[in-house]
């Protein structure tokens, strides 16, 4: 069974502080994907990045990054200079052996 | 830009109530999705159609949930009868072909928010 574990039920900052979401996961599958999600208060999910289980790399966009450790099985998000704008619930999720698992999502909210 | 369209956005019902929900994909989305998210949790998949053909029902409580996608576009989503348990957002996703859970490249509507009393 998989499983996807984000410890951080929420969590505030002050706007233009640098935040990091923490995403642990658990899969037998060797191939697998990661992905995140951000659900603003309208509703809807907007996917947000993708990663295979052979691509370690780190990805950069914008002020949006993300670290993937095998090692840790550990898929954390950062945003840099966080904006008032991305005050929403972010979501992990793993996709393994033919099944999509969300983490129980953190929500993240920016002071201004 | 394109969106998945669901209504009603607030259902609110007493339980033993039928309730139904709807959804319209993406124009050209064959593959579509009906997600339950339960406060504080994440989204978990109830029922998944290729076109008019279920895919994936196994996670559907098949004595009191019924969906159907008659001609292979928009989708309803019924409860009867409604449990307190049922209590949730109802949310419906779409994708196009070359994508999907594998890809993590979902469309999601802005979901149906389920009070049962």
């Amino acid at each position: 069974a998989q499983k996807v574990t984000q410890a951080q039920t929420e969590i505030s900052v002050v706007e233009k502080e640098d935040v990091t979401l923490d995403c642990v996961y658990e899969t037998r599958d060797t191939t697998y994907y990661l992905f995140w999600y951000k659900q603003p208060p309208s509703g809807e999910l907007v996917f947000l990045i993708r990663r295979n289980s052979f691509d370690e790399q780190n990805e950069i966009s914008g002020r949006y990054s993300w670290n993937f450790q095998k090692s840790t099985s550990s898929f954390n998000f950062t945003i840099t200079a966080s904006q008032v704008v991305d005050s929403a619930v972010y979501f992990c999720a793993l996709f393994g052996n033919e099944k999509l698992t969300f983490g129980t999502g953190t929500r993240l909210t920016i002071i201004p | 830009e394109a969106e998945v369209a669901q209504s009603p956005r607030y259902k609110i019902t007493e339980k033993s109530q039928a309730v139904a929900f709807w959804c319209d994909p993406i124009s050209g989305h064959a593959t579509l999705y009906w997600y339950r998210q339960i406060l504080g949790q994440g989204p978990e998949l109830l029922v998944q159609f290729q076109d008019e053909s279920v895919v994936d029902d196994s996670q559907l409580p098949k004595d009191r949930f019924s969906a159907e996608r008659l001609k292979g576009v928009d989708s309803t989503l019924k409860i009867q009868p409604a449990e307190l348990g049922d209590s949730a957002m109802y949310l419906c996703a779409s994708s196009q072909p070359g994508q999907g859970p594998n890809t993590g490249e979902l469309f999601f509507g802005e979901g149906s928010r389920l009070t049962v009393l």
